[in-house]
C-alpha cells in the first residue's frame, strides 16, 4: 500500500522565519510528487515534482525532490501570516493517476 | 481557467436520509473525477475514481452501495450518500482532470453534517 508521511505534524513560527516541511513516500508506481496548500477549503496546487534535484520555485516558496531517498521538502522563506495553512504533499501514481495524500503539516505563523 | 464547483457547500441532514453532492467542471471537460473525504485534522482520503460514462472505481473499504457515484457527463459527477449516519459527517471534496496529462483541480468541498 502506498504511503506518504509528512513531518512535522504542526509547526509554529514567527513572521519572517524560514520553514522547511518534509514529505517522505513509499510507493510502488511513482509518477510525481505534488504539494498543496489548504486553508479551510479545498487544497490549492503549489508544485509538481517529477525529476530529482531540480528545484521548483514560486516567490518565497520552493520545493525539491530526491527520488533516491524518496523524500521532498517544501521551503518557505520570510514567512507571512498568510502562509498559515495546512500543507499537504501527495504522490501521484502511474497508470491510475490517483493521488495519495500525506497527513499534512499545520503551519501557524505568529505576527 | 480550470474551475471546479461543488454544490451544496454545506448540508445538514437527518440520520437515515440520503444526500446528493454535485461536482462540476465549469470551463473544461473532465474525463476523470475523484471523490475524497477529509475528517477533522486528517488528510484527504480518496474514496473513488470515476470516468465519464463508466462505473466508478472505489478504494478499499469504501462501500459502493452507500456512496453512489454517477459521472454521466464530462462536466458533472454526483456523489450520493445513502442512508446517512452521523459517522458519515465529513468534508467531501471532488477533483476533476481533463486528461491524463493534466492536473487535478479541486472543488471547494462540501461539509456534510448528519444529525
Amino acid at each position: 500500500e502506498d504511503k506518504v508521511v509528512q513531518s512535522p505534524l504542526s509547526l509554529v513560527v514567527h513572521e519572517g522565519d524560514t520553514v522547511t516541511l518534509n514529505c517522505s513516500y513509499e510507493v510502488t508506481n511513482f509518477r510525481s510528487l505534488l504539494w498543496y496548500k489548504q486553508e479551510k477549503k479545498a487544497p490549492t496546487f503549489l508544485f509538481m515534482l517529477t525529476s530529482s534535484g531540480i528545484e521548483k520555485k514560486s516567490g518565497r516558496l520552493s520545493s525539491i525532490l530526491d527520488k533516491k531517498e524518496l523524500f521532498s521538502i517544501l521551503n518557505i522563506t520570510a514567512t507571512q501570516t498568510g502562509d498559515s495553512a495546512i500543507y499537504l504533499c501527495a504522490e501521484r501514481d502511474f497508470g491510475n493517476e490517483k493521488l495519495t495524500f500525506g497527513t499534512g503539516t499545520r503551519l501557524t505563523i505568529i505576527p | 481557467g480550470a474551475v471546479v464547483s461543488q454544490h451544496p457547500s454545506w448540508v445538514i441532514c437527518k440520520s437515515g436520509t440520503s444526500v446528493k453532492i454535485e461536482c462540476r467542471s465549469l470551463d473544461f471537460q473532465a474525463t476523470t473525477m475523484f471523490w475524497y473525504r477529509q475528517f477533522p485534522k486528517q488528510s484527504l482520503m480518496l474514496m473513488a475514481t470515476s470516468n465519464e460514462g463508466s462505473k466508478a472505481t472505489y478504494e478499499q473499504g469504501v462501500e459502493k452501495d452507500k456512496f453512489l457515484i454517477n459521472h454521466a457527463s464530462l462536466t458533472l459527477s454526483t456523489l450520493t450518500v445513502t442512508s446517512a449516519h452521523p459517522e458519515d459527517s465529513s468534508f467531501y471534496i471532488c477533483s476533476a482532470r481533463q486528461g491524463q496529462l493534466y492536473e487535478q483541480y479541486f472543488g471547494p468541498g462540501t461539509r456534510l453534517t448528519v444529525t
